[in-house]
């Protein structure tokens, strides 16, 4: 297994418009998350999912971000008519069941909305 | 979730030992403090992780004193590669809301 994949690595978008992001995660680990990174900051966490189940959603997610993780698998994450606001690197990881299993992150997708 | 303070920056240079002070007054008892490090344009990377005393694999060493209300990383003889952004978290055994904060950007010298 080669780790945590994210595709595309960078989307330059226009305001107003939808884009998506795919992440395709270790093959045994049932967890998976999804964070949002701006320059300087730590990532910030926005929903994260166990198999098929999204079991958690951060207030940040507002109701223009949408996630999916169909069959257990891959996850998407979409967003829905894009702010400026939302230009950041979006970050997936995975992980073995339990709080104390180490995350394992993908590169990230860097999105930039003019 | 318990929430963590570290300095925001630290220089160092090669060859010298690191040590990275991580406060978390609030852990509770079924909290693990982990340590990630994040280099430029690339997601975080699991350092290490422990619950009490000392902990130490092939990059570092965690110390937690007993009140396990801080904990120190230790970086052995750091290369200029080591300059990186160093996060300090507690997570719970359940845990899946991870929570980073701004973390401390080590910048190592020559």
């Amino acid at each position: 297994d080669t780790g945590v994949s994210q595709n595309p690595r960078h989307k330059i978008t226009k305001r107003g418009q939808n884009v998506t992001f795919r992440c395709d995660p270790i093959s045994e680990h049932n967890r998976l998350y999804w964070y949002r990174q701006t320059l300087g900051q730590g990532p910030e966490f926005l929903t994260y999912f166990q198999n098929e189940a999204q079991l958690e959603k951060s207030r940040l997610l507002s109701d223009r971000f949408s996630a999916e993780r169909p069959k257990g698998s891959f996850s998407t994450l979409e967003i829905q008519r894009t702010e400026q606001g939302d230009s950041a690197m979006y970050l997936c990881a995975s992980s073995l069941e339990g709080g104390r299993y180490e995350q394992y992150f993908g590169p990230g997708t860097r999105l930039t909305v003019t | 979730l318990a929430k963590t303070t570290q300095p925001i920056s630290m220089d160092s240079y090669e060859g010298q030992e690191v040590n990275i002070t991580c406060s978390h007054n609030n852990i509770a008892t079924n909290d693990y403090i982990t340590w990630y490090q994040q280099f430029p344009s690339q997601g975080p990377r699991f350092i290490i992780q422990g619950y009490k005393t000392k902990v130490t694999n092939e990059v570092a060493s965690l110390f937690i004193p007993a009140d396990r209300k801080s904990s120190t990383l230790s970086l052995p003889r750091v290369s200029l590669s080591d300059t990186a952004v160093y996060y300090c978290l507690v997570v719970g055994t359940g845990g899946f809301k991870t929570i980073f904060g701004a973390g401390t950007r080590l910048f190592v010298k020559a």
